[in-house]
């Protein structure tokens, strides 16, 4: 069973469309995350919910929008989506306050946008 | 706030060759420290981790120990293989959220 999955893997699509990308975990974690990894590998938080409520919003632009149905799925909206958008973004949940406070991630999604 | 420095890659190595990758880190208190590795065209995969100072996270030949008086973290296994190939990402977290993360260093290993 995957522990944290996400989809799609792939994501190609023009400038201006709106896309969104599908994440679930089935740890029973509290805590969900989205993480962006830019060309250069480097990976910094966008987005954390715990229990379904917003906790971290690192200065996305707005037109990034993620939901939480429920504390097992993170999704997340991206409207009007600009070239530097492409990246690889992973979905990651974790449980804190346990011994086990490691995150654990998805595969990825590697949207580009031409 | 909180950062983690790790060294430049890429580090290329032969096979069974010593690897070291340092990592060394700012923050406020005692955060708890991660090795993930990502393997070409995959996710992140914990490697490693330690809680709390001296502590020394080890897994698959790979080890690292939480130094509080320098505030490192380096990664080091005695003999790489040409399967450890892969991006290399020293983190660190504090009461178990969110992750802050190091650039990141590429391992090339030749046969």
């Amino acid at each position: 069973d995957t522990a944290v999955s996400q989809t799609p893997k792939y994501l190609v699509t023009q400038m201006g469309n709106d896309k969104s990308i599908k994440c679930e975990q089935n740890l029973g974690h509290d805590t969900m995350y989205w993480y962006k990894q830019d060309s250069k590998k480097f990976l910094k938080i966008m987005f954390s919910y715990n229990n379904k409520e917003l906790i971290i919003n690192e200065t996305v632009p707005n037109r990034f929008s993620p939901k939480s149905p429920d504390k097992a799925h993170l999704n997340l909206h991206i409207n009007s989506l600009e070239l530097g958008d492409s990246a690889v973004y992973f979905c990651a949940s974790s449980q804190p306050g346990t011994s086990r406070t490691e995150a654990f991630f998805g595969q990825g999604t590697r949207l580009t946008v031409v | 706030g909180n950062s983690v420095t790790q060294m430049e890659g890429p580090v290329t190595l032969s096979e069974e060759a010593f690897l070291t990758i340092n990592c060394t880190y700012t923050a406020t208190g005692y955060p708890s420290l991660f090795w993930y590795v990502q393997y070409p065209g995959e996710g992140l995969q914990l490697l490693l981790k330690a809680t709390k100072a001296d502590d020394k996270g080890s897994n698959k030949g790979f080890e690292a120990t939480y130094r509080k008086e320098t505030t490192s973290f380096h990664l080091e296994k005695g003999s790489v293989q040409v399967s450890d190939s892969a991006v290399y990402f020293c983190a660190l977290s504090q009461y178990g959220n969110k992750l802050v993360f190091g650039a990141g260093t590429i391992l090339r290993v030749k046969s």
